[in-house]
């Protein structure tokens, strides 16, 4: 059974970085055949791409994002992991990781989503 | 950046069918998927590559994808069809979604 857990802090300060990991269990995220991506929620609001990264490591992000976007990969621990700088209050929302197909870019698993709140 | 616009919230009578509509500029040449959302939780596939199921997901949800409009069509609706619906396409290497709608059982 595929599953995905984000985990990191609840509570970030203005104009600091948020870092988010995502632990994939079931699945192989050495596999070719998924994207690894992030998606977030603002509260209320509609789902929002973050982007996705390759198992090789290659990225690709949302324009709106990419210059605040990095993200990683560490096959070793199966996981995943994203960072977002110089966050404001509009970066708070629920972060979800998720794995897309490399056949057809559709989101099959996602995890629960952590929320993510930006305040001093 | 391409766009997909779907409408704030669609009605349906219990045991009735619902059909969502997801619109954008030459929808048809693109792969359509849906997902469904209870509050609270994450979102869930319910149809890919425009009118398939997952596993799991019963026969009353399908889809369909033409020119500008892709639908998603809820047959004997029930009341645990109550949820926000999203369609989403990939574009120009890049995930979109449509804004959301919100599904009511009556």
């Amino acid at each position: 059974q595929v599953q995905l857990q984000e985990s990191g802090p609840g509570l970030v300060k203005p104009s600091q970085t948020l870092s988010l990991s995502c632990i994939v269990s079931g699945a192989s995220i050495s596999s070719g055949a998924y994207y690894w991506s992030w998606i977030r929620q603002h509260p209320g609001k509609g789902l929002e791409w973050i982007g996705y990264i390759y198992y090789s490591g290659s990225t690709y992000y949302n324009p709106s994002l990419k210059s605040r976007v990095s993200m990683s990969v560490d096959t070793s621990k199966k996981q995943f992991s994203l960072r977002l700088s110089s966050v404001t209050a509009a970066d708070t929302a629920v972060y979800f990781c998720a794995r897309a197909r490399t056949g057809g870019y559709y989101f099959d698993y996602w995890g629960q989503g952590t929320l993510v709140t930006v305040s001093s | 950046s391409y766009e997909l616009t779907q409408p704030l919230s669609v009605s349906v009578a219990l045991g009735q069918t619902a059909k969502i509509t997801c619109g954008g500029n030459n929808i048809g040449s693109k792969n359509m998927h849906w997902y469904q959302q209870k509050p609270g939780q994450a979102p869930v596939l319910v149809i890919y590559r425009d009118n398939n199921r997952p596993s799991g997901i019963p026969e009353r949800f399908s889809g369909s994808n033409s020119g500008i409009t892709a639908t998603l069509t809820i047959s004997r609706a029930q009341a645990g069809d109550e949820a926000d619906y999203y369609c989403q396409v990939w574009d120009s290497n890049t995930g979109v979604f449509g804004g959301g709608t919100k599904l009511t059982v009556l």
